[in-house]
């Protein structure tokens, strides 16, 4: 199985970019890579997902190198509204680990 | 809007009880998932079912159950509730099996058992 890799949390201050690295050593030939986001007491919201190269969306971007290992997600000038727990996943349905979330990281937006 | 909806949001039950909490997949989305999220915790991944039948189990007990209709929406039934099964449960949903489906999430029903 792909396991993910993150920090555990992560402090920014309002205006700046932010940039939330996951390790996944592991990847599959077939697997993607999705970023959630989740405040408290919600369920994860789909941010963002890519298999290679750079993905870039109304919210984020996604930075996916050659080798795969890693994945960064960029948050570009956060707000305290991004203040969250995110969640990088690896995986496909035919070896299961996109259901499974890790611990994430806790993002903490300070004024 | 995520499009998906789950029913109750809130439920108080008392111990050895059974409860069964609902949820509507978005329209056009044929798998279901179930996850279950206590205080502090991460999101466990309890089953998943894709067009009626059961695809991907978890760590889910044998307490637990769960089924998807017909029309799509299921059922995740939790019977001798015990304390320690408070918690958020979320049901997602997602178009198909294949690579790159997202994952969309409903807000969840809290448990709490007294």
């Amino acid at each position: 199985l792909a396991k993910t890799t993150q920090p555990i949390s992560m402090d920014s201050y309002e205006g700046q970019e932010v940039n939330i690295t996951c390790s996944h050593n592991n990847i599959a030939t077939n697997d993607y890579i999705t970023w959630y986001q989740q405040f408290p007491s919600q369920g994860p919201r789909f941010i963002i997902q890519g298999y290679k190269t750079k993905v870039t969306n109304e919210v984020a971007s996604l930075f996916i190198p050659a080798d795969r290992k890693s994945s960064t997600l960029s948050l570009p000038r956060v707000s305290l509204s991004d203040t969250a727990v995110y969640y990088c996943l690896v995986g496909d349905v035919y070896n299961f680990n996109k259901f499974y979330f890790g611990s994430g990281t806790k993002l903490n937006v300070k004024p | 809007d995520s499009g998906v909806t789950q029913t109750p949001k809130h439920l108080i039950t008392a111990t050895g009880q059974r409860v069964t909490l609902r949820c509507s997949p978005r329209s056009g989305d044929l798998s279901v998932y179930w996850y279950q999220q206590s205080l502090d915790q991460g999101l466990q991944f309890l089953i998943q079912y894709y067009n009626g039948e059961e695809r991907a189990k978890g760590n889910i007990l044998e307490r637990f159950s769960a089924q998807q209709f017909p029309d799509l929406h299921s059922e995740l039934n939790l019977s001798s509730l015990e304390l320690g099964d408070s918690a958020l449960y979320f049901c997602a949903s997602s178009v198909e099996l294949g690579t790159g489906s997202p994952l969309h999430f409903g807000n969840g029903t809290r448990l709490t058992v007294t």
